[in-house]
């Protein structure tokens, strides 16, 4: 079975600081991966995912297929930023039903 | 477009008490998803449907049953509420497809006393 983990439950910096929320998956197969963020009072969406190789607010996201690792990234972090992320995998074929980390609260400090 | 919409907002139920959160989504999405939001476990997925008429379990199903009569909705009912089950309830929603983001209603915060 699939696993994602975020291993950080917390993760406080200060703005202007580098940010880089960490998450492993573990699957025998080819992944999609994806970051959702969950900002104060909102619902969770989706903030980039894998295959679109794309940058949102800043953010990217690298598959490392060696590693297992889709560490998300920011050079800059502003206040803006705090907020819960999560990291889920899809597995190609099958049910398509994703699986979440449990997540990693980002403080960004004034 | 208002996307996904869950009702009500909070609740609050003694236990042994029964209640039905509801889901609706005018995205005509085939897939729709019931997980609960609990400090330090992350998002865990109660049941899910593939499409109107199909339910089927996810990891934390126990205490929980739902329904999808229509394709637009989705039911979460708690038959004999325990205080466990405090927690927010998101629901979700997307079309299938391993590419298909997930879209998220706002929230059910339930506390059982």
């Amino acid at each position: 079975a699939q696993r994602v983990t975020q291993p950080e439950k917390l993760l406080s910096v200060f703005k202007g600081a580098p940010v880089e929320l960490k998450c492993n998956y573990s699957y025998s197969g080819s992944p999609e991966l994806f970051w959702y963020v969950q900002y104060s009072r909102q619902r969770l969406q989706l903030l980039l995912r894998h295959i679109s190789r794309e940058s949102i607010k800043g953010f990217t996201a690298d598959l490392n297929k060696g590693e297992t690792s889709f560490h998300l990234k920011k050079p800059f972090a502003q206040e803006e930023d705090s907020a819960m992320y999560y990291c889920a995998l899809t597995k190609t074929g099958g049910s398509y039903i994703p699986t979440f980390g449990r997540g990693t609260s980002l403080i960004v400090h004034p | 477009n208002a996307g996904v919409t869950q009702t009500p907002k909070f609740r609050v139920l003694k236990t042994g008490q029964s209640m039905t959160l509801l889901c609706a989504q005018d995205m005509n999405h085939e897939y729709m998803y019931w997980y609960r939001q609990d400090p330090g476990m992350g998002l865990r997925l109660i049941h899910y449907s593939v499409g109107e008429g199909t339910t089927a379990k996810g990891e934390v199903p126990d205490g929980y049953n739902v329904s999808r009569l229509k394709k637009q909705n989705f039911l979460l009912g708690l038959e004999s509420a325990a205080p466990s089950q405090t927690s927010v309830y998101f629901c979700a929603s997307s079309y299938p497809g391993t590419l298909a983001p997930l879209h998220f209603g706002n929230g059910t915060r339930l506390t059982v006393t």
